[in-house]
């Protein structure tokens, strides 16, 4: 089956530093890769859509310049929380979408998320 | 606009069957999905539906009314491994084929 992985799985981080989190789709091509937040007890919030080659696209509400999302191959997207406080401590989980593939419907695959902790 | 609606929290009895309702009013349609999220980790799809009726998969099943805009996941010989979130999410079929809305999620207690 479809597998997607994160990297790093968790992170601790001082306030003002920057974190990269990688997401990979391993067996497949996704030419678009989605980014989520979840915070404790809540459900997902599309953050941004990552497509390959392209700009991405960001939900309202949701700095681009805070969170830089480069979709540098069909395999991998990677988010970079730049300049991070406390407040962007949360759950970051991607998914994606086989393309090219004789797929029944859009199903999407998650990563096993990466939780980032700043201090 | 985009609105999905659960129940928050639910609770039900080991052996038992549960339905946890969706309703959605979304700007397309391209298929709903229910997955299931332990605390901590990705969620894992349970269940599509595109087409109106009953989907049975093992303990597990969903159902679609496209004309209300209602969906169920039905639990059934609950698990104390069920104890879970479950989201349901709408492929609005927006410009890529594949935007998601997730909605809120349903948080299972299953007590022995």
């Amino acid at each position: 089956g479809a597998v997607v992985s994160q990297h790093p799985s968790r992170v601790i981080c001082k306030s003002g530093t920057s974190v990269k989190i990688e997401c990979r789709s391993l067996d497949f091509q996704a030419t678009t890769m989605f980014w989520y937040r979840q915070f404790p007890k809540k459900s997902l919030m599309l953050m941004a859509t990552s497509n390959e080659g392209s700009k991405a696209t960001y939900e309202q509400g949701v700095e681009k310049d805070k969170f830089l999302i480069n979709h540098a191959s069909l395999t991998l997207s990677t988010l970079t929380v730049t300049s991070a406080h406390p407040e962007d401590s949360s759950f970051y989980i991607c998914s994606a979408s086989p393309t090219g593939l004789a797929v029944s419907y859009n199903e999407q695959f998650f990563g096993p998320g990466t939780r980032l902790t700043v201090l | 606009g985009q609105n999905i609606d659960q129940p928050t929290e639910m609770t039900a009895t080991e052996g038992a069957i549960v339905q946890i309702n969706c309703t959605y009013q979304t700007s397309g349609f391209n298929g709903l999905f229910w997955y299931q999220q332990h605390a901590g980790e990705a969620p894992t799809f349970l269940s599509y539906n595109v087409l109106d009726g009953l989907e049975e998969k093992g303990r597990f099943s969903s159902f679609l009314s496209r004309s209300k805009g209602y969906s169920y996941l039905l639990l059934k010989e609950l698990q104390m491994k069920d104890s879970a979130s479950y989201l349901c999410a709408v492929d609005e079929d927006g410009n890529y084929g594949q935007n998601f809305v997730f909605g809120p999620g349903t948080r299972l207690s299953v007590l022995p």
